[in-house]
């Protein structure tokens, strides 16, 4: 199966921060790579998929890079809904596709 | 508007039996996937497994298999998930999502919060 791996697991940050998060995957999983963010107490929330591609109604201050094993969700100007937590998704395989860890974003 | 609905909060003994739902609309339900995602409060995401309600073509994350149902109804659009015997430790929010292959978990529902206690 194939692991991701997220860090750190928090950030300390102000709004107007630049914020970078990585993700790492045991294998190469491609492109094939998602980001989400939960806020406290709601489902979460669909932000990048094929690791760099914005879904729809996401803000342009969130973008995502990479290929292979390692990917970096980078929020450029942090504002304060972004306080949340992450995750990363792999999605290579035709199995459930696993999540990593997570990096809960928490005001410094 | 494709949304998908979930069932309501469960208290539950363990031991119990429990099934909850996860209603689609606004989409061909028949032709993407639903995944179940299991989160204990303070946790992160867990995915449990997936179904094709076209062929109900299902798919486990190893941990999950034996330990729960996940089926299928077209006539209704709904989805569930299913346990024969509830443990404390099945105390979890669960989320349904519709899958999309190449994109990811596209659409989550609401979640349903299912308290296991003695």
């Amino acid at each position: 199966d194939i692991q991701m791996t997220q860090s750190p697991p928090t950030v300390p940050a102000s709004v107007g921060d630049r914020v970078t998060i990585t993700c790492r995957a045991s294998q190469s999983i491609d492109i094939w790579l998602a980001w989400y963010q939960q806020q406290p107490g709601k489902a979460p929330k669909l932000l990048i998929y094929q690791a760099s591609k914005l879904q729809g109604g996401v803000s342009s201050r969130f973008s995502g890079s990479g290929s292979g094993t390692e990917f970096t969700l980078t929020i450029s100007s942090l504002q304060p809904d972004d306080f949340a937590t992450y995750y990363c998704q792999q999605y290579n395989s035709n199995s459930p596709w696993a999540f990593g860890q997570g990096t809960k974003v928490e005001i410094k | 508007e494709v949304q998908l609905v979930q069932s309501g909060a469960e208290v539950k003994k363990p031991g119990e039996s429990l099934r909850i739902s996860c209603k689609a609309s606004g989409y061909s339900f028949t032709n993407s996937w639903i995944a179940w995602v299991r989160q204990v409060p303070g946790k992160g995401l867990e995915s449990m497994g997936v179904i094709y309600p076209g062929d109900s073509d299902t798919r486990y994350t190893p941990s999950f298999q034996g330990q729960v149902t996940i089926s299928a109804d077209k006539s209704t659009n709904t989805a569930y998930l299913q346990w024969t015997s509830l443990k404390a430790s099945d105390t979890a929010f669960y989320y349904c999502a519709r899958r999309i292959i190449r994109i990811g978990f596209d659409i989550w529902g609401q979640g349903t919060m299912v308290t296991v206690s003695s």
